[in-house]
C-alpha cells in the first residue's frame, strides 16, 4: 500500500544554517508528491509539488525538494533557516483509488530554530 | 480569495451533545475534504466530496460521525452524540478537482476547528 514515511519527529536548528527534511514514499508508479508546512494554531500550506520532470523542485518561502527515484524520497531543503520557518512539515503522496485520489499524509516533522 | 473558511474556530462540549462544524471552500472549487488532526493518528481523511456527492467516506469513524454538502459553497461535519476521544482539530480543505481520474489539484486547506470535549 502507498505511504509515506518522515523518520524525523522533530529537528532542531540554529537560524541560518542549512536544513534538510527527510521523506521516504512506498508507491509502485510514479508518485505525485507534496510538502505541507503548518505553522503553530493555522491550516496546512502548500510549499511545493512535484509531478514529474525535472526533479529539483523551486517552492515557496526559499524551499526546494529534489525527488529521487532510486531512493524513493523527496527530501525537502532550504539554504539558510529563518525563525519563521519553526513550524511542522508534511509530506504527502497522492494515492489513486477507486477512480479519485486523495492525499495521504507522513507523520510530520516539527522544525524548531534556535535564535 | 478569503481561502476555505471554518467555523467555530475552537469548540469546547461536553460529552454526549452534539456538535457541528461549518465549512465554506474557495468558490469555484469542486472538491470538499475534512480531516482530523490528533497527536495519535496525524492527519487522517475522514471524507470527501466531489460536486457535492461524497465519493468516499471510509475514513469516517463510526455513525457518530456524519458530513453533508448540501450546496458548492457549505458543507457541515456533526458528531452526534460527542465523546472525549473526538478532541481532536478538524480541517476542511478544497480543491478544483475533476470527477474521477487523476487530478493533481493542490489542495487548500482551512484554519481548523479544534474541538474540545470534556
Amino acid at each position: 500500500a502507498q505511504s509515506v514515511t518522515q523518520p524525523d519527529i522533530h529537528i532542531t536548528v540554529s537560524e541560518g544554517a542549512s536544513l534538510e527534511l527527510r521523506c521516504n514514499y512506498s508507491y509502485g508508479a510514479t508518485p505525485y508528491l507534496f510538502w505541507y508546512v503548518q505553522s503553530p494554531g493555522q491550516g496546512l500550506q502548500l510549499l511545493l509539488k512535484y509531478f514529474s520532470g525535472d526533479t529539483l523542485v523551486q517552492g515557496i518561502k526559499g524551499f526546494e525538494a529534489e525527488f529521487k527515484r532510486s531512493q524513493s524520497s523527496f527530501n525537502l531543503r532550504k539554504p539558510s533557516v529563518h525563525w519563521s520557518d519553526a513550524a511542522e512539515y508534511f509530506c504527502a503522496v497522492v494515492l489513486f483509488s477507486g477512480g479519485y485520489n486523495k492525499l495521504i499524509f507522513g507523520a510530520g516533522t516539527r522544525l524548531a530554530v534556535h535564535p | 480569495d478569503a481561502g476555505v473558511i471554518q467555523s467555530p474556530r475552537h469548540e469546547v462540549t461536553e460529552m454526549g451533545q452534539e456538535v457541528t462544524l461549518r465549512c465554506k471552500p474557495i468558490s469555484g472549487h469542486n472538491s470538499l475534504f475534512w480531516y482530523r488532526q490528533t497527536m495519535m493518528r496525524g492527519l487522517e481523511l475522514l471524507i470527501y466530496f466531489n460536486n457535492n456527492v461524497p465519493i468516499d467516506d471510509s475514513g469516517m469513524p463510526e455513525d457518530r460521525f456524519s458530513a453533508k454538502m448540501p450546496n458548492a459553497s457549505f458543507s457541515t461535519l456533526k458528531i452526534q452524540p460527542s465523546e472525549p476521544r473526538d478532541s481532536a482539530v478538524y480541517f476542511c480543505a478544497s480543491s478544483l478537482g475533476v470527477a474521477g481520474g487523476a487530478s493533481t489539484d493542490t489542495q487548500y486547506f482551512g484554519p481548523g476547528t479544534r474541538l474540545t470535549v470534556l
